[in-house]
């Protein structure tokens, strides 16, 4: 079966720190893997998605960037956070062309102080 | 692009009441899904919605696709405490490497 592993869990750094989350997924080839950031416990923020080793596309103009180095790896990255980067980031994944919806990862919590 | 509107934002309710929330959107999905995100937690999939007018159940979860493909409701029968969380409605459409749309959620609160 396939398993997303996301992690840490909770992650606190101070202002102008860099940052490096990482998510792999098992038990699937080819995935497309997804970056968001959530908020105050609210809405779903796309970040990157990608779909395919190399490349990443960028939903929003911000602090951070995305890499895919292997297949079912996805790294979120920053060279110096922003208080403003504090939140929620969730990894996803979902099968290629196909309408099967997302599997999530459990989250890291980051503050940024 | 495409936006789902999501209702209500927010429900404090009685433990045993129903509950029903929805999404519409301006633009057509092939896949409504719904969400559930515990506290501090990743959502989770409940009901996967694939034909318009499909209704589909999961325990006390009633999900329905609708007809014209631009709504979807959610109703929890009665409710109990765990089923606290935030509630997203996705659509998914074959388009754009299948990316979904999701609502800005509906945050449950269940009073024991």
């Amino acid at each position: 079966s396939q398993t997303i592993h996301q992690w840490p869990a909770t992650l606190v750094q101070p202002v102008g720190s860099p940052l490096s989350l990482e998510c792999t997924v098992e038990g699937t080839s080819n995935p497309n893997l997804y970056w968001y950031r959530q908020a105050a416990g609210r809405g779903l923020q796309l970040l990157f998605y990608s779909v395919g080793i190399g490349q990443i596309s960028s939903e929003v103009p911000q602090n951070l960037s995305a890499s895919r180095p292997q297949d079912r790896q996805f790294i979120l990255s920053s060279k110096k956070l922003l208080l403003s980067d504090s939140g929620f980031y969730l990894c996803a994944w979902s099968v290629a062309n196909r309408n099967y919806g997302y599997t999530f990862g459990s989250g890291t919590r980051l503050t940024v102080v | 692009g495409q936006q789902l509107n999501q209702s209500p934002q927010s429900m404090f309710i009685q433990e045993g009441e129903d509950v029903s929330m929805n999404c519409t959107s301006s633009s057509i999905f092939n896949t409504w899904l719904w969400y559930k995100q515990d506290p501090g937690e990743g959502p989770v999939l409940l009901i996967a919605l694939y034909k318009a007018g499909e209704l589909t159940s999961n325990g006390r979860l009633t999900a329905q696709f609708g007809i014209t493909r631009k709504d979807s409701f959610l109703n929890i029968s009665a409710s109990i405490p765990s089923d606290v969380g935030i509630y997203f409605c996705a659509g998914q459409s074959g388009g754009s490497n299948y990316k979904l749309t999701f609502g800005k959620g509906t945050l449950l609160t269940v009073n024991p």
